[in-house]
């Protein structure tokens, strides 16, 4: 599709886990960011690549999250035993550079039992 | 602390009237401000955005006015149609016009009756 594609679209885990969650931006769109909602909550800012590198992850929360895009397209999301405040709803978005419109994925809900 | 702040979190509309979302900010580095509608399941859309210089933006049925010095910015929908159900929210960036790190209020959730 044209659309940002997110991968799985729901994942159970169990607390200590390991997960990983896949973004497949738009083609073509340089920056790609990661966003975490939790019920009742708005958006929030994770991280943010503009090509292969991560030029803003200040808002990672701690060190159990971790992002890659190797290749400047397809980005995962890795978090590493899980806690069952993890559980939210992590929501992807490309654009074709800074400062232009943000199109976003349907998220993948993760729970943490 | 929300820099960003959606207080209503439900609004009830009926169709054809209209339909008025607020929010305040506090950051008052912000200079860039937009409007995200999601549905159920899905991710947020974009719907509208307004810059600091302006206080105004219109895009057919919808208007965004900026109040700078209130802090405070609100979305206008006229006339409300069932379909603009959904959460709206709004989202705030002191990059200049940046997409980069947008901070988002909690969201309303407008209904529209028939």
């Amino acid at each position: 599709g044209a659309g940002v594609s997110q991968t799985p679209s729901n994942k159970v885990t169990e607390k200590g886990k390991y997960v990983e969650l896949r973004c497949d931006p738009i083609s073509g769109h340089t920056a790609l960011y990661w966003y975490r909602q939790s019920l009742g909550q708005g958006p929030e800012f994770l991280i943010y690549f503009q090509g292969t590198g991560a030029a803003d992850d200040s808002g990672l929360p701690n060190d159990r999250f971790f992002a890659v895009r190797p290749e400047g397209s397809v980005s995962t999301l890795k978090i590493q035993r899980t806690e069952r405040g993890d559980s939210a709803v992590y929501l992807c978005a490309s654009s074709s550079g800074p400062g232009e419109k943000l199109f976003f994925g349907s998220g993948t809900q993760l729970s943490v039992l | 602390d929300q820099q960003v702040k959606q207080n209503s979190p439900s609004l009830s509309v009926q169709e054809g009237r209209i339909s008025i979302l607020n929010c305040d900010y506090t950051n008052s580095m912000f200079d860039y401000f937009l409007w995200y509608k999601k549905y159920p399941a899905e991710g947020p859309t974009f719907l509208i955005s307004i810059s600091s210089i302006k206080d105004k933006n219109e895009d057919g049925r919808f208007t965004v006015f900026l109040n700078k010095s209130a802090k405070h910015l609100s979305l206008h929908i006229v006339p409300s149609q069932p379909g603009d159900s959904a959460v709206y929210f709004c989202a705030a960036s002191e990059q200049g016009g940046g997409a980069d790190g947008l901070t988002f209020g909690k969201g309303t959730h407008l209904i529209i009756q028939p």
